[in-house]
């Protein structure tokens, strides 16, 4: 069964850092871009970015929001996705998904069940 | 950013019904749109991909259709299961970005 674990959420204060991790199984995970999405209390999805594979450098996307305080990495022998979350704000608090990206239509296609980052003084 | 607006925000409907959701684009998108349904305390699901292009398993009631700045989702009958909150996304060019949302309710 094709299956995404997210892992790490918690309650961090405004500032802080946090590293969620994504482990995937019933798939061959080196051969996907992987991406995160997160999505606050009461809102809609956000895109968070995207990570290619390793035939693609491994090179990343980020939405602005994400952009200088967040780093997507992956661990293709542990088959692990990564969100390294630093300086982080209020407005940061939500679930975050990992989701697969289709091989073939560049979509997210596969989506973990979430887990929750709450930043709160 | 390529902005993507949803319309209605929320739709009141009943089993049976034909529903129509639509999303425009701030700009271009070419085919790049899909559509996700997302129901209460999950995680979305991948329902339609390159506007029209069905995901597999999804039932053949759910269509897409639309190009460049306008895109509709339709439910040709819409079931109980089917009451949930639909999101358009664009993958044409980063930072990819969803539209705001339908919520879908008896």
């Amino acid at each position: 069964e094709v299956q995404l674990v997210e892992s790490g959420g918690g309650l961090v204060q405004p500032g802080g850092s946090l590293r969620l991790s994504c482990a995937a199984s019933g798939f061959t995970f080196s051969d996907h871009y992987m991406e995160w999405a997160r999505q606050a209390p009461g809102k809609g999805l956000e895109w968070v970015g995207r990570i290619r594979k390793k035939a693609n450098s491994y090179t990343t996307e980020y939405a602005a929001a994400a952009k200088g305080r967040f780093t997507i990495s992956r661990d293709d022998s542990k088959n692990s996705l990564y969100l390294q979350m630093n300086s982080l704000k209020t407005e940061d608090t939500a679930v975050y998904y990992c989701a697969r990206v289709d091989r073939s239509q560049y979509y997210m296609d596969v989506w973990g069940k979430g887990t929750t980052v709450t930043v709160s003084s | 950013d390529i902005q993507l607006t949803q319309s209605p925000s929320f739709l009141s409907a009943s089993v049976g019904d034909r529903v129509t959701i639509t999303c425009r684009a701030s700009q271009d998108i070419r085919s790049y749109l899909a559509w996700y349904q997302q129901k209460p305390g999950k995680a979305p699901d991948l329902l339609i991909y390159d506007v029209s292009a069905l995901q597999s398993g999804v039932p053949s009631r759910f269509s897409g259709s639309g190009s460049g700045t306008e895109f509709t989702l339709t439910i040709s009958s819409l079931q109980p299961e089917d009451f949930a909150t639909y999101y358009c996304q664009q993958i044409n060019a980063y930072p990819f970005t969803f539209g705001p949302g339908t919520k879908v309710e008896i």
